[in-house]
């Protein structure tokens, strides 16, 4: 089945401490992507990539890293979290060539204390 | 910088009743625009992609139109049913080579039976 895994789908955290959430894709899309939605504040784009070992940033990078080393991966690291960016996470992925639909995968709830 | 606006915030209509969800956006420059529904807890489901140089796309009960000259789409659900209380969002591809989207602040569609 065609789809974007997300790992973990909750986590909870300290602040300062390093995490990772994965992102896998099995559609062998070349474009993937990082979002968080906040209350009054809707999807905010954080980093995208356009192929292995292309990324940039999106809206609001800041406090956030990414690596696509491999084609199907794209994990996002918080190196050191803080209670700001509590928030729903989204991967997301897509052909990336012409016009094609964005996969999404089912979300990361952090909550950083 | 594009901004995408979704207007209502909220809709309630009883079952059966045909509707109109209607998204703008400030840069006509767009490549494409997505139609997505979201589920309580869930990711994003993308229902119809109109290309920029396309009016409108239809699946089954949707129909999505766009006029990029003023900046807007409307996405068209015949014959609502329980099961299409969701949230909808529709999502600006602002040109380029570069996949960058843009969000409105969704929809909350509530059919009652």
């Amino acid at each position: 089945e065609a789809q974007v895994t997300q790992n973990p789908r909750y986590l909870i955290t300290v602040t300062g401490k390093k995490l990772t959430v994965t992102c896998s894709q099995n559609m062998n899309h070349e474009y993937m992507s990082w979002y968080r939605q906040d209350p009054g504040l809707g999807l905010r784009q954080i980093y995208y990539s356009m192929n292995v070992e292309v990324t940039d940033k999106g809206d609001v990078p800041e406090g956030y890293k990414v690596s696509r080393k491999e084609k199907r991966n794209f994990p996002l690291i918080l190196e050191s979290p803080s209670p700001n960016q509590t928030s729903l996470y989204f991967c997301a992925s897509s052909l990336g060539q012409g016009p094609s639909p964005l996969h999404f995968g089912n979300g990361t709830r952090l909550t950083v204390t | 910088k594009q901004e995408v606006t979704q207007i209502p915030a909220a809709l309630s209509v009883p079952e059966g009743e045909n509707l109109v969800l209607n998204c703008s956006f400030t840069d006509s420059a767009i490549y494409n625009l997505q139609w997505f529904r979201q589920d309580p807890g869930k990711g994003l489901t993308s229902l119809l992609l109109i290309q920029s140089s396309q009016r409108e796309q239809t699946s089954g009960r949707l129909n999505a139109s766009l006029d990029k000259s003023s900046g807007r789409s409307t996405l068209y659900i015949a014959a609502s049913q329980p099961g299409d209380s969701a949230t909808y969002l529709c999502a600006v591809h602002s040109g380029g080579s570069n996949y960058k989207l843009t969000f409105g602040k969704g929809t909350l569609l509530t059919v009652n039976p």
